[in-house]
């Protein structure tokens, strides 16, 4: 596809449910980075990938918050034990390189109720 | 939590007025982002500003790259329904991009 797809759209999980968010980059780009976004509030960073590599995951809020990318394209966001301040926007953007070149997705919609 | 702080939260204005936000940090930024974010939608890279006091535009756009480089500013001249989002800055932290809260922008017909 011409951009950064993600799915599902929208998620309702019940609380203590396991999720799996998926992100389709934009061919070819290097760079995919996944963030959460709060009602009212801005993306904040989760995690990082280089090709295959997390190269950075400090914004992963706690260990039930897993991602992976493991041929360097198609990455999941993995939350387990859903709970409900999980509730959020859930964003992937990808890059060909650096940051300032990110193209985002629609996001993922997760309510946890 | 967020770093950089956005002002206004929010704006209500006339279609055909100008609009003026801005974005603060508490640290240098070498880079300022503004993004804008539709209902349902992910941000959109409006501009980018890489170099203090560069003033770029983008249609009816402007933001500039404050001295400091502890602010930014991004105005929206002649204002029009779609303009209807909410703008965020963002600036770089290591590989990534840190945004503000949002200014939230309604253009009344």
């Amino acid at each position: 596809g011409a951009g950064v797809s993600q799915s599902p759209r929208y998620k309702v999980a019940k609380r203590g449910q396991d999720v799996a968010l998926r992100c389709d980059p934009i061919s070819g780009h290097v760079s995919l980075f996944w963030y959460q976004q709060a009602l009212g509030q801005g993306p904040e960073f989760l995690t990082y990938f280089q090709n295959e590599a997390q190269l950075d995951k400090s914004g992963l809020p706690s260990d039930r918050f897993f991602a992976e990318r493991p041929e360097g394209s198609v990455s999941t966001l993995k939350i387990q034990r859903t709970q409900q301040e999980d509730s959020a926007v859930y964003l992937c953007a990808s890059s060909p390189g650096g940051y300032t070149e990110a193209f985002f997705g629609q996001g993922t919609r997760l309510t946890v109720v | 939590g967020q770093q950089l702080n956005q002002s206004p939260q929010s704006m209500f204005i006339q279609e055909g007025e100008d609009v003026s936000m801005n974005c603060t940090s508490s640290s240098i930024f070498n880079t300022w982002l503004w993004y804008k974010q539709e209902p349902g939608e992910g941000p959109v890279l409006l501009i980018a500003l890489y170099k203090a006091g560069e003033l770029t535009s983008n249609g009816r756009l402007t933001a500039q790259f404050g001295i400091t480089r502890k602010d930014s500013f991004l105005n929206i001249s002649a204002s029009i329904p779609s303009d209807v989002g909410i703008y965020f800055c963002a600036g770089p932290h290591n590989n990534d991009m840190r945004f503000g809260a949002g200014t939230r922008l309604t253009v009344k017909p």
